[in-house]
Protein backbone atom coordinates (compact mmCIF):
# COMPACT_ATOMS: atom_id res chain seq x y z
CA UNK A 1 0.00 0.00 0.00
CA UNK A 2 1.27 3.66 -0.81
CA UNK A 3 1.56 5.13 1.94
CA UNK A 4 3.16 8.11 3.91
CA UNK A 5 2.87 8.23 7.88
CA UNK A 6 3.88 11.37 10.12
CA UNK A 7 4.71 11.23 13.59
CA UNK A 8 6.00 12.92 16.20
CA UNK A 9 4.29 15.58 17.21
CA UNK A 10 3.11 16.94 20.08
CA UNK A 11 2.70 20.15 22.62
CA UNK A 12 5.88 22.11 23.06
CA UNK A 13 6.88 25.43 24.62
CA UNK A 14 7.91 28.53 23.14
CA UNK A 15 11.57 28.07 22.03
CA UNK A 16 11.71 24.11 22.31
CA UNK A 17 12.51 21.65 19.88
CA UNK A 18 10.57 18.80 17.89
CA UNK A 19 11.34 16.04 15.30
CA UNK A 20 8.93 14.92 13.05
CA UNK A 21 9.48 11.86 10.88
CA UNK A 22 7.40 10.47 8.15
CA UNK A 23 7.75 6.82 6.87
CA UNK A 24 7.36 6.16 3.30
CA UNK A 25 5.44 2.48 1.93
CA UNK A 26 4.80 1.00 -1.42
CA UNK A 27 7.19 2.73 -3.39
CA UNK A 28 10.88 3.67 -3.90
CA UNK A 29 11.45 6.07 -2.03
CA UNK A 30 14.73 7.21 -2.94
CA UNK A 31 13.49 8.47 -5.95
CA UNK A 32 11.37 11.20 -5.56
CA UNK A 33 11.77 14.30 -3.79
CA UNK A 34 9.55 15.03 -0.96
CA UNK A 35 8.15 18.34 1.26
CA UNK A 36 6.91 19.14 4.31
CA UNK A 37 3.48 21.13 4.18
CA UNK A 38 1.65 22.96 7.06
CA UNK A 39 -1.98 24.33 7.73
CA UNK A 40 -4.00 26.25 10.25
CA UNK A 41 -7.56 27.39 10.47
CA UNK A 42 -5.69 31.10 9.72
CA UNK A 43 -3.20 30.87 7.28
CA UNK A 44 -4.42 27.84 5.32
CA UNK A 45 -2.14 25.36 3.30
CA UNK A 46 1.71 26.80 4.11
CA UNK A 47 4.47 24.74 2.06
CA UNK A 48 7.40 24.29 4.19
CA UNK A 49 10.54 22.72 3.24
CA UNK A 50 11.59 20.27 0.17
CA UNK A 51 14.22 18.26 -0.11
CA UNK A 52 15.32 16.59 -3.33
CA UNK A 53 15.75 12.61 -3.51
CA UNK A 54 19.07 12.58 -2.65
CA UNK A 55 19.43 15.11 -0.44
CA UNK A 56 21.79 17.21 -2.17
CA UNK A 57 19.31 20.24 -2.67
CA UNK A 58 16.94 21.75 0.04
CA UNK A 59 14.88 24.55 0.25
CA UNK A 60 12.82 26.58 3.21
CA UNK A 61 10.49 28.91 3.24
CA UNK A 62 11.37 32.00 4.89
CA UNK A 63 9.65 31.85 8.50
CA UNK A 64 11.22 28.82 9.57
CA UNK A 65 15.10 28.72 7.77
CA UNK A 66 17.80 28.60 10.29
CA UNK A 67 15.26 26.92 13.13
CA UNK A 68 14.59 23.94 10.78
CA UNK A 69 16.01 21.11 9.30
CA UNK A 70 14.85 18.81 6.43
CA UNK A 71 16.58 15.51 6.57
CA UNK A 72 16.04 11.89 4.83
CA UNK A 73 17.62 8.61 5.18
CA UNK A 74 16.69 6.82 1.87
CA UNK A 75 18.10 3.33 3.95
CA UNK A 76 15.28 3.71 5.97
CA UNK A 77 12.41 5.22 3.74
CA UNK A 78 11.91 7.87 5.98
CA UNK A 79 11.48 11.83 5.78
CA UNK A 80 12.74 13.90 8.36
CA UNK A 81 11.92 18.04 10.29
CA UNK A 82 14.31 19.43 12.71
CA UNK A 83 11.85 22.13 14.26
CA UNK A 84 14.10 24.12 16.69
CA UNK A 85 13.46 27.60 18.45
CA UNK A 86 9.47 26.58 17.61
CA UNK A 87 7.33 30.15 17.83
CA UNK A 88 3.20 30.07 18.85
CA UNK A 89 2.59 30.51 14.92
CA UNK A 90 4.33 27.51 14.24
CA UNK A 91 1.51 25.44 15.63
CA UNK A 92 -0.12 23.50 12.64
CA UNK A 93 -1.08 20.48 11.16
CA UNK A 94 2.40 18.87 9.53
CA UNK A 95 2.18 16.98 6.48
CA UNK A 96 4.86 14.96 4.40
CA UNK A 97 4.20 15.05 0.67
CA UNK A 98 5.69 13.52 -2.17
CA UNK A 99 6.38 14.81 -5.66
CA UNK A 100 4.80 12.99 -8.75
CA UNK A 101 8.22 11.94 -10.81
CA UNK A 102 9.80 14.78 -12.46
CA UNK A 103 6.37 17.06 -11.96
CA UNK A 104 6.34 19.96 -8.81
CA UNK A 105 3.81 19.03 -6.79
CA UNK A 106 2.17 17.06 -3.78
CA UNK A 107 0.81 14.07 -5.27
CA UNK A 108 0.41 12.00 -2.42
CA UNK A 109 0.31 12.98 1.64
CA UNK A 110 0.29 11.74 4.55
CA UNK A 111 -2.22 12.11 7.72
CA UNK A 112 -0.58 14.84 9.27
CA UNK A 113 1.03 15.29 12.50
CA UNK A 114 -0.81 18.19 15.03
CA UNK A 115 2.08 20.56 16.80
CA UNK A 116 0.80 22.85 19.66
CA UNK A 117 3.41 25.38 20.32
CA UNK A 118 2.16 26.85 23.83
CA UNK A 119 3.11 28.33 27.08
CA UNK B 1 6.93 35.07 -4.00
CA UNK B 2 4.56 34.48 -6.18
CA UNK B 3 1.32 35.14 -4.60
CA UNK B 4 -1.89 32.92 -5.05
CA UNK B 5 -5.42 34.50 -4.77
CA UNK B 6 -8.65 32.54 -5.40
CA UNK B 7 -12.30 33.36 -5.47
CA UNK B 8 -14.60 32.94 -4.30
CA UNK B 9 -13.41 32.52 -0.88
CA UNK B 10 -16.91 30.05 -0.68
CA UNK B 11 -20.01 29.26 -2.64
CA UNK B 12 -22.87 27.48 -2.70
CA UNK B 13 -24.65 25.89 -5.62
CA UNK B 14 -27.23 22.78 -6.47
CA UNK B 15 -26.23 19.09 -7.56
CA UNK B 16 -25.92 18.93 -11.82
CA UNK B 17 -25.03 22.96 -11.84
CA UNK B 18 -21.47 23.76 -13.75
CA UNK B 19 -19.08 25.06 -11.15
CA UNK B 20 -16.16 27.47 -11.65
CA UNK B 21 -13.13 28.54 -9.20
CA UNK B 22 -10.74 31.15 -10.41
CA UNK B 23 -7.03 31.55 -9.24
CA UNK B 24 -4.92 34.15 -10.14
CA UNK B 25 -1.12 34.41 -10.22
CA UNK B 26 0.57 37.64 -8.80
CA UNK B 27 3.14 36.67 -11.98
CA UNK B 28 3.31 34.62 -14.78
CA UNK B 29 3.64 31.24 -13.62
CA UNK B 30 3.25 29.59 -17.51
CA UNK B 31 0.79 26.75 -16.61
CA UNK B 32 2.88 25.91 -13.14
CA UNK B 33 -0.41 25.51 -11.23
CA UNK B 34 -2.07 22.75 -9.04
CA UNK B 35 -5.67 21.89 -8.13
CA UNK B 36 -6.06 20.17 -4.55
CA UNK B 37 -9.55 19.14 -2.74
CA UNK B 38 -10.13 18.80 0.36
CA UNK B 39 -12.80 17.38 2.79
CA UNK B 40 -12.91 17.42 6.44
CA UNK B 41 -10.49 15.72 8.54
CA UNK B 42 -8.11 14.41 5.46
CA UNK B 43 -5.26 15.60 3.54
CA UNK B 44 -5.65 17.09 0.10
CA UNK B 45 -5.88 15.82 -2.76
CA UNK B 46 -3.88 16.50 -6.31
CA UNK B 47 -6.58 17.28 -8.48
CA UNK B 48 -5.11 18.60 -11.74
CA UNK B 49 -1.44 19.23 -12.30
CA UNK B 50 0.56 21.16 -15.13
CA UNK B 51 -3.22 23.40 -14.67
CA UNK B 52 -5.32 20.95 -17.06
CA UNK B 53 -3.64 17.77 -16.31
CA UNK B 54 -6.37 15.81 -14.57
CA UNK B 55 -4.80 12.96 -12.08
CA UNK B 56 -5.72 9.41 -12.44
CA UNK B 57 -9.37 8.32 -10.99
CA UNK B 58 -10.57 12.07 -10.86
CA UNK B 59 -13.91 12.05 -12.16
CA UNK B 60 -13.86 13.66 -15.63
CA UNK B 61 -16.68 16.06 -14.78
CA UNK B 62 -13.52 17.87 -13.46
CA UNK B 63 -11.15 20.36 -15.78
CA UNK B 64 -8.69 22.86 -15.68
CA UNK B 65 -7.41 25.65 -17.57
CA UNK B 66 -5.43 28.59 -18.06
CA UNK B 67 -1.97 29.69 -18.46
CA UNK B 68 0.15 32.91 -17.24
CA UNK B 69 -1.51 34.63 -14.67
CA UNK B 70 -5.27 33.26 -14.71
CA UNK B 71 -6.61 29.83 -14.17
CA UNK B 72 -9.66 27.92 -13.60
CA UNK B 73 -11.47 25.06 -12.27
CA UNK B 74 -14.47 23.52 -13.48
CA UNK B 75 -17.16 21.32 -11.71
CA UNK B 76 -18.98 20.43 -15.18
CA UNK B 77 -22.16 18.59 -12.88
CA UNK B 78 -21.62 19.47 -8.84
CA UNK B 79 -22.13 16.37 -7.47
CA UNK B 80 -22.76 15.52 -3.34
CA UNK B 81 -19.34 14.19 -2.36
CA UNK B 82 -17.84 17.26 -4.25
CA UNK B 83 -18.39 19.63 -0.93
CA UNK B 84 -15.38 20.47 0.16
CA UNK B 85 -12.48 22.85 -0.17
CA UNK B 86 -10.41 23.57 -3.09
CA UNK B 87 -7.24 24.92 -3.26
CA UNK B 88 -4.74 25.95 -6.17
CA UNK B 89 -0.72 26.33 -5.83
CA UNK B 90 1.67 27.35 -7.81
CA UNK B 91 4.67 25.40 -8.86
CA UNK B 92 6.58 27.69 -10.36
CA UNK B 93 9.79 28.70 -7.89
CA UNK B 94 9.70 28.33 -4.10
CA UNK B 95 8.04 29.30 -2.47
CA UNK B 96 5.20 27.59 -3.30
CA UNK B 97 2.82 29.02 -2.34
CA UNK B 98 -0.91 27.94 -2.36
CA UNK B 99 -4.38 30.13 -2.60
CA UNK B 100 -6.49 30.89 0.10
CA UNK B 101 -8.85 28.06 -0.97
CA UNK B 102 -12.65 27.93 -1.87
CA UNK B 103 -15.12 26.25 0.13
CA UNK B 104 -17.56 24.29 -1.90
CA UNK B 105 -20.72 23.37 -0.68
CA UNK B 106 -23.86 21.87 -2.53
CA UNK B 107 -27.34 22.71 -1.67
Amino acid sequence: QVQLVESGGGVVQPGGSLRLSCVASGFTFRNYDMHWVRQTPDKGLEWVAFIRRDSGQVYYTDSVRGRFTISRDNSRNTLNLQMNSLRVEDTALYYCAKEERFRVNFALWGQGTLVTVSS
Amino acid sequence: DIQMTQSPSSLSASIGDRVTITCRASQSISDALNWYQQKPGKAPNLLVSDASNLQSGVPSRFSGSGSGMDFTLTISSLQPEDSATYYCQQSLTVPLNFGGGTKVETK
